[in-house]
């Protein structure tokens, strides 16, 4: 009963540097998304995507780019990493439809950017 | 547009104390509302939700009722413990458009 896997957990980047973290679900749901997580901010989108094929910005984009070319994978790319991307990051996904439907996050990803 | 607002913490109480961490949201329309729990190194889990007004939530002894005319969906728990220990975040997803909105949570921390 995996769910949603993100992978790696902790990296360490130097600024400037690329790297992708990874996601993938295992409940087949069309809606997946990416969060970060600062302290006093709570959680910020910053990309989602309602199935395959097909993303859109969330509320902090820029810096990251996504791709959905499966229904089971979203992975979270950091183009030129910043000290200000330092945060830790959840993947998300849930089943579409009925606004009751609850959605699942993974476990995190802690990045810090020197 | 769409938002919840939480009360900010830290909140540190003794064990078997009550607890009260409250909600309000704005949306329009009838949006349904959700907590969840995030323990250290972990991520969020979902602890409860109602999807309509005077609905009550329940799990793990943690109770929260959608208030409709407060507009309020305060989460309360009669007898926290040590295990409690965790950041309670507060959400609505409308019922329009596919967007989750979060507050910025509650840590809360149980003494013995």
């Amino acid at each position: 009963n995996a769910g949603v896997t993100q992978t790696p957990k902790f990296q360490v980047l130097k600024t400037g540097q690329s790297m992708t973290l990874q996601c993938a679900q295992d409940m087949n749901h069309e809606y997946m998304s990416w969060y970060r997580q600062d302290p006093g901010m709570g959680l910020r989108l910053i990309h989602y995507s309602v199935g395959a094929g097909i993303t859109d910005q969330g509320e902090v984009p820029n810096g990251y780019n996504v791709s959905r070319s499966t229904t089971e994978d979203f992975p979270l790319r950091l183009l030129s990493a910043a000290p200000s991307q330092t945060s830790v990051y959840f993947c998300a996904s849930r089943p579409d439809g009925i606004s009751g439907n609850t959605i699942y996050f993974g476990e995190g990803s802690w990045l810090t950017v020197v | 547009g769409d938002s919840v607002t939480q009360m900010e913490g830290p909140v540190t109480l003794s064990e078997e104390a009550f607890l009260t961490i409250n909600c309000t949201y704005t949306a329009t329309g009838y949006p349904s509302l959700f907590w969840y729990v995030q323990y250290p190194g972990e991520g969020l889990q979902l602890l409860l939700k109602a999807t309509k007004a005077d609905d009550k939530g329940s799990n793990k002894g943690f109770e929260a009722t959608y208030r409709k005319e407060t507009t309020s969906f305060h989460l309360e728990k009669g007898s926290v413990q040590v295990s409690d220990s965790a950041v309670y975040f507060c959400a609505l997803r409308a019922n329009t458009g596919n967007q989750f909105y979060f507050g910025t949570g509650t840590s809360l921390t149980v003494i013995p």
